[in-house]
């Protein structure tokens, strides 16, 4: 059974540091692997999705990067603004296809301080 | 890029009531939906996938009858509790895969639904 786990649980850190989140999973099979940004009482925001064939994706500041055989991927942000606090979720389908299911990490709860 | 709407975002009512919400695809087709619920400081669990035309299929430990989805069309599903009881009071977030198996999840902004 697929297993997603995700460290921290919360990072508080001051404007302009860049950080890396870390979402790890126990069944390296994954068809792929997807960061969502949830905001205090609103629903999931996707941010970058990696196929299992791609070591990494880019979206302006955001940097995700996967490694299948370890289990493990992150998520960069650079130069990270107060703008950018969030519960930060990574989620891979279960098993090795594509049926739309998810299964989520506890998240990181960021937090950044002006 | 793609939405998707979810109907009410917040809802109160007395324990017993039955609660519908709805999620809508609006720019897209979806023939596969997903609800998701999420209790406080916890992360999203998958309740139910909605299939188009079809039955939904429950995950282990979740009540059909006590969850009804339809999916009656290819841009809207609904999500009723029926007869709410306190312990049904959580945050229920549905999402939507747009055209192709590799395109990414979209989720509406959530229900927070209270039962008194």
């Amino acid at each position: 059974k697929q297993e997603v786990t995700q460290i921290p649980a919360a990072l508080s850190v001051p404007e302009g540091e860049n950080l890396v989140l870390n979402c790890s999973f126990t069944d390296s099979a994954i068809y792929n692997l997807q960061w969502f940004r949830q905001d205090p009482g609103k629903g999931l925001t996707s941010l970058l999705l990696i196929q299992s064939s791609q070591r990494e994706q880019t979206s302006g500041r955001l940097n995700a990067s996967l490694d299948k055989s370890s289990g493990r991927s992150t998520l960069y942000i650079a130069a990270s603004q107060p703008g950018d606090s969030a519960t930060y979720l990574c989620a891979v389908p279960p098993g090795s296809s594509n049926t739309g299911k998810l299964i989520f990490g506890q998240g990181t709860t960021l937090q950044v301080k002006p | 890029g793609a939405v998707v709407s979810q109907h009410p975002s917040r809802v109160i009512c007395k324990s017993g009531t039955s609660v519908k919400i709805e999620c809508r695809s609006l720019d897209f087709q979806a023939t596969t939906m997903f609800w998701y619920r999420q209790f406080p400081k916890q992360s999203l669990m998958l309740m139910a996938t909605s299939n188009e035309g079809s039955k939904a299929t429950y995950e282990q430990g979740v009540e059909k009858d006590k969850f009804l989805i339809n999916h009656a069309s290819l841009t809207l599903s609904t999500l009723t509790v029926t007869s709410a009881h306190p312990e049904d009071s959580s945050f229920y977030i549905c999402s939507a895969r747009g055209g192709g198996r590799n395109q990414p999840q979209h989720f509406g902004d959530g229900t927070r639904l209270s039962i008194l």
